[in-house]
């Protein structure tokens, strides 16, 4: 199984603040990474695809890069609405795997 | 709009059995695979099981193989999970999920609202 490892577990941020989450995938995933926020007591909800695609209707201060192994999700400015766990996930190949998870709290 | 609508979910005992299901709508069911996804309470996200359009092909996480079978009627749109043999470590919240294209295999953009799942005695 891929073994997705996310950092920070959690974050303190302020609106404004420019924020990066890393995962690092346990082998070569060829860019079949994905990113989802997820709020309390909702269903996640997909922001980037295939490791910088932006999903339909997520606003442009969220981009994902890539290099080797190492993915990351940056939130250029962040804002009030963005404070939620963010989650990295493969889609390479079955298991599909989630990173642990980052919280971004104020 | 797409809809997913779970239903199912239950206090049961360990080793008891439950089946979950999905009701889809909003969108041509039989072109898309399906999944479902769990959570337990206070933890990160699990994919657990796969369907392919067809009904053909299945996936499982290796913990609930043997256990769990996932299934799907496209006649009534509905996505199913047959779980058997349940134990503490699958309480969770149960989400079921839409690829985000045909073809676009573990990659979900539609989610439902989720279902608890609670094993306990």
């Amino acid at each position: 199984d891929i073994q997705m490892t996310q950092s920070p577990s959690s974050l303190s941020a302020s609106v404004g603040d420019r924020v990066t989450i890393t995962c690092r995938a346990s082998q070569h995933i060829s860019s079949y990474l994905n990113w989802y926020q997820q709020k309390p007591g909702t269903a996640p909800k997909l922001l980037i695809y295939a490791a910088s695609s932006l999903q339909s209707g997520v606003p442009s201060r969220f981009s994902g890069s890539e290099s080797g192994t190492d993915y990351s999700l940056t939130i250029s400015s962040l804002q009030s609405e963005d404070f939620a766990t963010y989650y990295c996930q493969q889609n390479y190949s079955p298991p599909w795997t989630f990173g642990q998870g980052t919280k971004v709290e104020v | 709009e797409v809809q997913l609508v779970e239903s199912g979910g239950d206090l049961v005992q360990p080793g008891g059995s439950l089946r979950l299901s999905c009701a889809a709508s909003g969108f041509t069911f039989s072109s898309y695979s399906m999944n479902w996804v769990r959570q337990a309470p206070g933890k990160g996200l699990e994919w657990v099981a796969y369907v392919s359009n067809t009904n053909t092909t299945m996936y499982y996480v290796d913990s609930v193989k043997g256990r769990f079978t996932i299934s799907r009627d496209n006649a009534k749109n509905s996505l199913y999970l047959q779980m058997t043999r349940l134990r503490d470590e699958d309480t969770a919240v149960y989400y079921c999920a839409r690829d985000r294209n045909y073809g676009d295999y573990g990659r979900w953009n539609y989610w439902g609202q989720g279902t608890l799942v609670t094993v306990s005695s």
